[in-house]
């Protein structure tokens, strides 16, 4: 089945450095979507990637989607204490019962900001 | 504008004790649902998704079960509760790719 990987697990940076989280899926995938998880939140939709090598930018926050749609990236400029949570990537790809979307969360990276 | 809820927000149940947990949605027709279960710390697993009324898809084996009585009406059901059972369940709803997912109810198992 479709498996989706992130690194790191966590990651502890200063204010104002930057940060980068990687995603890698076992297959092909259809699109990959960005979920941000406040501390004591549920996630909330960032941004979708459906292209080849396609990258999207919202503000400090960077977005890549592979040539191969098997991984994708997130990266944020000059962190800030805002950026405090979790961070998911989640890949689409056919259901084995078809006619349906599946999408597979990856592990997640938690992200420190120390002010 | 869409909506979900879920209730309720906490629950400490003792185990052995049956589970319910419901989650609707306003705003949207035959919407695909979904219930998640977050462990402390860790990522999302998927339990179960379904893309109509009473078309119900189960991802892993497990003492839980979900229905869907009413298209935006989903429920999360026990008959007896593990400890294992402990977690943050979340249910989510999409048209496409895109999920939202609703505020979650925290589960503690003693």
């Amino acid at each position: 089945g479709q498996q989706v990987m992130q690194i790191p697990q966590y990651q502890h940076v200063q204010e104002g450095e930057d940060f980068t989280t990687y995603c890698n899926s076992s297959t092909t995938l259809s699109n990959i979507q960005w979920y941000k998880q406040r501390p004591g939140g549920h996630p909330v939709f960032l941004i979708q990637l459906v292209k080849s090598g396609e990258v999207k930018k919202q503000k400090r926050l960077t977005f890549q989607f592979g040539e191969a749609k098997k991984n994708s990236s997130l990266h944020i400029t000059a962190t800030q204490t805002t950026d405090v949570g979790t961070y998911f990537c989640a890949g689409s790809g056919w259901a084995n019962s078809g006619g349906y979307q599946k999408v597979t969360f990856g592990t997640g990276t938690k992200l420190q900001v120390i002010p | 504008s869409q909506t979900i809820h879920q209730w309720p927000a906490t629950l400490v149940q003792p185990v052995g004790s049956p589970l319910s947990l419901e989650c609707t949605v306003e705003g949207t027709s035959n919407p695909n649902l979904y219930w998640y279960r977050q462990a402390a710390g860790r990522g999302l697993q998927l339990l179960f998704y379904s893309v109509g009324i009473g078309q119900i898809s189960s991802e892993v084996p497990q003492n839980l079960s979900a229905s869907r009585p009413q298209d935006r009406q989903f429920i999360l059901s026990s008959k007896k509760l593990l400890l294992s059972d402990s977690g943050f369940y979340l249910c989510a709803w999409s048209k496409g790719s895109e999920q939202f997912f609703g505020p979650g109810t925290r589960l503690t198992v003693l």
